[in-house]
């Protein structure tokens, strides 16, 4: 399969703990997004990579949270000290340049306790 | 900066009957536009975008779209759902000139089809 891949599919872990997620992009997309989507609404982007370089970050993205995508190719989100306010769907998208459109993972479903 | 409106947070529509799931956009510069549809626990496919050109486009599985520059909206057609197109369908816009391709994403609507 050389779509989007994201693991774990889902996490279950204790308020206070710490996560990391990984996304393995389809191969030679140099773009990687990472978005985070709560119930009932539409995903929220977080941050972006063209390569390795980390492009953009949005406001939503607090200190606790840090993205890498070393070598350009997969990328992980961390979160430290989890917070109930973090469960959510956090979708991991590629693209690649000349591409208009992103391919997404099916992500990876955060439950804080 | 660009934002997403989808008007129904809910669709319910019975088998074989005509649906409509209605987006406005709000953008200071020219967008590229997207609907993508969420099956439970799924990450999200892309239906249709409209790039340029053709007001009309049409999608995967039967599914249209028309552009309308002057009213701002991108609403999406089904001229006969069927029941495996129960899901959450996503409009959403990117700006041409952020080569980024961020996308800003609707609080979604819920589509039911009804047996």
């Amino acid at each position: 399969d050389t779509g989007v891949s994201q693991d774990p599919r889902h996490k279950i872990t204790k308020r206070g703990q710490n996560v990391t997620f990984r996304c393995d992009p389809i191969s030679e997309h140099n773009r990687l997004y990472w978005y985070r989507q709560t119930l009932g609404q539409g995903p929220e982007f977080l941050t972006y990579f063209q390569n390795e370089a980390q492009l953009e970050k949005s406001r939503l993205l607090s200190d606790r949270f840090s993205a890498e995508r070393p070598k350009g190719s997969f990328s992980t989100l961390e979160i430290q000290r989890t917070e109930q306010g973090d469960s959510a769907m956090y979708l991991c998208a590629s693209s690649a340049t000349g591409y208009t459109e992103a391919f997404f993972g099916q992500g990876t479903r955060l439950t804080v306790v | 900066a660009q934002s997403v409106t989808q008007l129904d947070s809910q669709v319910p529509v019975f088998e074989e009957a005509p649906v409509e799931l209605r987006c406005n956009y709000s953008s200071s510069v020219s967008v590229y536009l997207f609907w993508y549809v969420q099956y439970p626990n799924q990450g999200l496919q892309l239906l249709l975008k409209y790039l340029s050109g053709s007001t009309l486009v049409k999608g995967i599985n039967g599914f249209e779209a028309e552009f309308n520059k002057s009213q701002t909206s991108f609403h999406l057609r089904k001229p006969s759902v069927h029941i495996s197109d129960t899901a959450e369908y996503f409009c959403a816009v990117s700006d041409q000139r952020n080569t980024g391709n961020q996308f800003y994403f609707g609080t979604g609507t819920s589509l039911t089809v009804i047996p």
